[in-house]
């Protein structure tokens, strides 16, 4: 299967842990994105990388969140000291970079519960 | 800031029957997309409408992207059962990096 993955698919964690989920996109891809989904709503944009460059960060992204992709290949989100307000289903799409003509390519996403 | 509003939040429909949802800017997008989510899956690109009162078909669904290029509809046409998920459109903003902004979805029930 050459489509985006990630990992882990599902993740349990007390308040106050740190978490950290990895993308890997569709090899060919330049764009990388991560979105947070809530039960009901679309997703919302966090942040998104042109090769390993970090062009963008939504302002939903608190200090406690960071991500990386240092090589401009797979990606890592993390979160610091949880909350249980961080409960949601974290995705990643990859995408060509052909600006406003983007497609983006899902993965199946990483679901956290915080306890 | 930037929002895209879609309606309705539900849609429960019987088999064969039509369904439409429809989808409003409050700026004018560069581009619009459509995804559908099948319940406990993600996202999955349909289409996407660029031109200014495009319309686009694929088989049952019609999608059409308003001449102010800030309201979009997808509409299908004698649903099946297999139609079941959650629709989203995604505004590209222009000038605004290289985020798309998602409707909260329209979720579609069809009762055979």
């Amino acid at each position: 299967d050459t489509g985006v993955s990630q990992n882990p698919r599902h993740k349990i964690t007390k308040r106050g842990q740190n978490v950290t989920f990895r993308c890997d996109p569709i090899s060919e891809h330049n764009r990388l994105y991560w979105y947070r989904q809530t039960l009901g709503q679309g997703p919302e944009f966090l942040t998104y990388f042109q090769n390993e460059a970090q062009l963008e960060k939504s302002r939903l992204l608190s200090d406690r969140f960071s991500a990386e992709r240092p090589k401009g290949s797979f990606s890592t989100l993390e979160i610091q000291r949880t909350e249980q307000g961080d409960s949601a289903m974290y995705l990643c799409a990859s995408s060509f970079g052909q600006g406003e003509l983007d497609t983006q390519y899902f993965g199946p996403g990483t679901r956290l519960t915080v306890l | 800031g930037q929002q895209v509003m879609q309606i309705p939040q539900y849609q429960h429909v019987q088999e064969g029957e039509d369904f439409t949802t429809y989808c409003n800017s409050s700026t004018t997008l560069s581009n619009i997309q459509w995804y559908k989510q099948r319940p406990g899956g993600h996202p999955v690109f349909l289409i996407q409408l660029v031109k200014s009162g495009e319309v686009k078909k694929q088989k049952r669904l019609t999608f059409q992207f308003g001449e102010a290029k800030k309201n979009s509809s997808l509409h299908i046409t004698a649903t099946q059962t297999t139609d079941v998920g959650t629709y989203f459109c995604a505004g590209w903003i222009y000038n605004q990096g290289g985020k798309l902004i998602f409707g909260q979805g329209t979720e579609l029930s069809v009762k055979p």
